[in-house]
């Protein structure tokens, strides 16, 4: 057990479908990541939130829209995704995002293993 | 632009040593991590290389050249269990993490 979860841990949606999915952190970190994992990819950066503000939002298609009510939730809200979107998408907290924290381990959720027909 | 390279698979025995190396290209570097990720799981951290040398935790040991843009990962006593993907990644000058692939190791008996 990592202290992070998500749910769900698998997803079937349409292209018209809308979803999301949620990920909470029970380490009091102050900083939530968003990534996607493709097969035999790197690791993609989709969202990172610090102190619950997006300081970061690396060029994701705005099908994907991400909130951060509090340093403990993460949702990635989903609407009209593409069959090139089915990937598994990991969430991950770590202590803080600040600059100069170079030693800055990350801790990951399960992931959500999301299929688009 | 930024990147890591790393061996897609590799296969070893059990009771065996392996090496799997990790070379990066960044835009500057504030330290390397080495994540183990198991199918079907959330990556878990391993270990962290901020200086050059060795760093040895019990089978497992990582080491770091600066100079050389070059790190591996080195697991001894091979068990079925490390049967898995080895994720290396780095913190580049704005400290954002760069991945690696990922390199899957497959044990066999």
């Amino acid at each position: 057990e990592t202290g992070v979860t998500q749910t769900p841990r698998h997803l079937v949606m349409g292209m018209t479908n809308k979803k999301s999915l949620k990920c909470e952190q029970h380490l009091g970190h102050n900083a939530m990541y968003w990534y996607k994992q493709s097969a035999k990819k790197p690791l993609e950066l989709m969202f990172v939130y610090s102190l619950e503000e997006r300081v970061e939002n690396n060029s994701v298609p705005s099908r994907f829209s991400p909130e951060c009510p509090n340093s403990s939730h993460l949702f990635l809200h989903l609407h009209t995704l593409q069959p090139e979107d089915s990937a598994l998408y990991l969430c991950a907290s770590s202590p803080t995002h600040e600059a100069g924290s170079s030693y800055n381990e990350q801790f990951f959720g399960p992931g959500t293993r999301l299929t688009v027909l | 632009g930024q990147n890591i390279d790393q061996p897609t698979e590799m296969t070893a025995t059990e009771g065996a040593i392996v090496q799997i190396n990790c070379t990066y290209q960044t835009s500057g570097f504030n330290g390397l991590f080495w994540y183990q990720q198991h199918a079907g799981e959330a990556p878990t951290f391993l270990s962290y290389n901020v200086l050059d040398g060795l760093e040895e935790k019990g089978r497992f040991s990582s080491f770091l050249s600066r100079s050389k843009g070059y790190s591996y990962l080195l697991l001894k006593e091979l068990q079925m269990k490390d049967s898995a993907s080895y994720l290396c990644a780095v913190t580049d000058s704005n400290y954002q993490l760069i991945w690696g692939a990922g390199t899957k190791l497959i044990i066999k008996p």
